[in-house]
């Protein structure tokens, strides 16, 4: 089975910052990557797919990067409403569909 | 518009049966991959079992294979999964989502049902 492993699992981050969090899988998934952002009481959102493709509506300061084993989700000028919990995940259909164990960024 | 609309919170016995849904609007339910993930208290997100609904094609998370069933009903745009027997540690907010076309990724999901099993 195809593992996810995320880092940090908590950052803290002030308004303005750039933060990186990455994710890691157990063998190679080419660039099936997604992204996910939740905050406290909600459903996630699909930030990001295929690694790098903004889901509409998603603002430009979200990027990511990656393909193989390591990918990473970068927030520049991080915002107020950025502060939440992020979640990579691998889905394909005959393997499953595991997350990483999530990032909380949090206010410094 | 596109929805996902889950049915309400649950509060059962261990060792009863449960079935909660998921009722689809917005889009061709029959030809997109819905999903149910499980999210336990406090943790973080976890792929329980998938279904594509046009032709009730299926697939489960080892760690779920067994102990729930997912199913799909076209004719009322509704998703579906089932407990026999539940169990304490199947109290967890379960969410609904479909896969965005060819993308491997879920870009709509439903609000949620909360179940909680005690005695």
């Amino acid at each position: 089975d195809i593992q996810m492993t995320q880092s940090p699992s908590t950052l803290s981050a002030s308004v303005g910052d750039i933060v990186t969090i990455t994710c890691r899988a157990s063998q190679s998934i080419s660039d099936w990557l997604a992204w996910y952002q939740q905050k406290p009481g909600a459903a996630p959102k699909l930030l990001i797919y295929k690694a790098s493709i903004l889901d509409r509506g998603v603002p430009s300061r979200f990027s990511g990067r990656g393909s193989g084993t390591e990918f990473a989700l970068t927030i520049y000028r991080l915002q107020p409403d950025d502060f939440a919990t992020y979640y990579c995940q691998h889905f394909n259909s005959y393997s499953g569909g595991p997350f990483g164990q999530g990032t909380k960024v949090d206010i410094k | 518009e596109v929805q996902l609309l889950q049915s309400g919170a649950e509060v059962k016995k261990p060792g009863e049966s449960l079935k909660i849904s998921c009722k689809v609007s917005g889009y061709g339910f029959a030809n997109y991959w819905i999903a149910w993930m499980r999210q336990m208290p406090g943790k973080g997100l976890e792929w329980m079992a998938i279904i594509y609904p046009g032709d009730s094609d299926t697939r489960y998370s080892p760690s779920f294979q067994g102990q729930v069933t997912i199913s799909a009903d076209k004719s009322i745009n509704t998703a579906y999964l089932q407990w026999s027997s539940l169990k304490a540690s199947d109290t967890a907010i379960y969410y609904c989502a479909r896969e965005k076309d060819g993308t491997k990724a879920f870009d709509m999901w439903g609000q949620g049902t909360m179940v909680t099993v005690s005695s």
